[in-house]
């Protein structure tokens, strides 16, 4: 098994809700990625943890918080976002500090 | 900071026809990988490259890391209806650094 699964694929989410966004993989990495990616846009670097450590944080609004429970899961708890947070969320695994990059098929998230 | 200029920005080609995109970088690269995304989709790996000079195939794909280091190729042989999607290079300078992405080269293929 080789996927880096994502849930939900779809999610709308009024200003006000909090919500998370969930990312598995089981290829063995041990580095997880959140990117953000709008439309016709390249994904933009978002969060990276190396063997269960936040290592890059992209000066991303607080409204979003990364969690890694462990190294096959990765979690981005979202909190009072904006409109103009709607985007495609993606998470990619690689092996640090040189590996490919993997991404699931991301998570299209609305905010009304 | 680092920035990856890719070209074309989009193509229109008939089927059948030869594809070429490429990306440079005002800076070396030890890596550089080739992804394709389609609609709704996260980006599918098509090829990595990590030697200056080397050549690599991926069925009609072909891929080349350039001698200069700071740049890359990527040729579709013979295209198909489902090429059709945005073709992103991506690349890091050192072990360790975060990806850096092209803007990416949108491909339509018509039959």
């Amino acid at each position: 098994d080789t996927e880096v699964t994502q849930t939900p694929k779809h999610l709308v989410m009024g200003m006000t809700n909090k919500k998370s966004l969930k990312c598995e993989q089981h290829m063995g990495h041990r580095a997880m990625y959140w990117y953000k990616q709008k439309a016709k846009k390249p994904p933009e670097l978002m969060f990276v943890y190396s063997y269960e450590k936040l290592s890059i944080n992209e000066s991303v609004p607080s409204r979003f918080s990364p969690e890694c429970p462990n190294s096959s899961l990765l979690n981005l708890h979202l909190h009072a976002l904006q409109p103009e947070d709607s985007a495609l969320y993606l998470c990619a695994s690689s092996r640090p500090p040189v590996g490919e990059l993997f991404f699931g098929e991301g998570s299209r998230l609305t905010v009304l | 900071g680092q920035q990856l200029n890719q070209s074309p920005q989009s193509m229109f080609i008939q089927e059948g026809e030869d594809v070429s995109m490429n990306c440079t970088s005002s800076s070396i690269f030890n890596t550089w990988l080739w992804y394709k995304q389609d609609p709704g989709e996260g980006p599918v790996l098509l090829i990595a490259l990590y030697k200056a000079g080397e050549l690599t195939s991926n069925g009609r794909l072909t891929a080349q890391f350039g001698i200069t280091r700071k740049d890359s190729f990527l040729n579709i042989s013979a295209s198909i209806p489902s090429d059709v999607g945005i073709y992103f290079c991506a690349g890091r300078y050192q072990a360790g650094t975060a990806l850096i992405f092209g803007k990416g080269t949108t491909l339509s293929v018509s039959s």
